[in-house]
């Protein structure tokens, strides 16, 4: 596609409940990644996806927070038991390989409000 | 905490003024960036200048590292109510794959 996108654009959840969210990268972006924001606040790195490497995890507040990359393509970020912290804008970027330079192309992200 | 660190956090300036932000980081890096954020959603890729250079142009946009102070510097000039967004820096590392974001400044142009 022409970008990355993500969906849904919003999700309104109930506490408790899991939620799912999707991201299309750049074909051909090999590297993925996933941030939180909260409102006003700057992007907090969640997870990290590099071709067929293990993803850095690091940035996963808990173990409620999951990830995967399927044929490394289409990524999906899974939050259980949702929790009224979880609220934010959920963002996705993909880059091209290389050490050197990796421009970040973002999504237009999903609003997550859990209630 | 955040690799990057910019300030001021809010900037509020008008029409046809220079606006200036700093961002600060901590460890060596390969690269950094500035993006751009509208409205709270995706960010918009700026300009990227590497750790080799010390000054780079783009349009309105000049940017500066200094990697001796582990800083740098966006100076839009001549802004316009449409510059008003949050600016990011991100650095990325020497070694590493992961780029980090600062918390950013909210920049406000008054028409």
């Amino acid at each position: 596609g022409a970008g990355v996108s993500q969906s849904p654009s919003n999700k309104v959840t109930e506490k408790g409940k899991d939620v799912e969210l999707r991201c299309d990268p750049i074909s051909g972006h090999t590297a993925l990644y996933w941030y939180r924001q909260s409102l006003g606040q700057g992007l907090e790195f969640l997870i990290y996806f590099q071709g067929n490497s293990a993803p850095d995890k690091s940035g996963l507040p808990s173990d409620r927070f999951s990830a995967e990359r399927t044929g490394g393509s289409v990524s999906t970020l899974t939050i259980q038991r949702t929790q009224q912290e979880d609220s934010a804008v959920y963002l996705c970027a993909s880059s091209s390989d290389g050490p050197s330079y990796n421009e970040q192309f973002f999504g237009p992200g999903t609003r997550l409000t859990v209630l | 905490s955040q690799q990057g660190e910019e300030d001021p956090q809010a900037l509020s300036i008008q029409e046809g003024e220079n606006a200036t932000m700093n961002c600060s980081y901590k460890t060596s890096i390969n690269n950094l960036q500035w993006y751009r954020q509208n409205s709270g959603r995706g960010l918009v890729h700026l300009i990227l200048i590497r750790s080799n250079e010390r000054e780079k142009h783009s349009g309105r946009l000049r940017v500066t590292l200094d990697t001796s102070k582990k800083s740098s510097s966006l100076l839009i000039t001549a802004s316009r109510a449409a510059d008003t967004a949050s600016y990011f820096c991100a650095t990325k590392p020497t070694g590493g794959f992961k780029t980090i974001f600062g918390a950013g400044t909210r920049l406000f142009v008054k028409a």
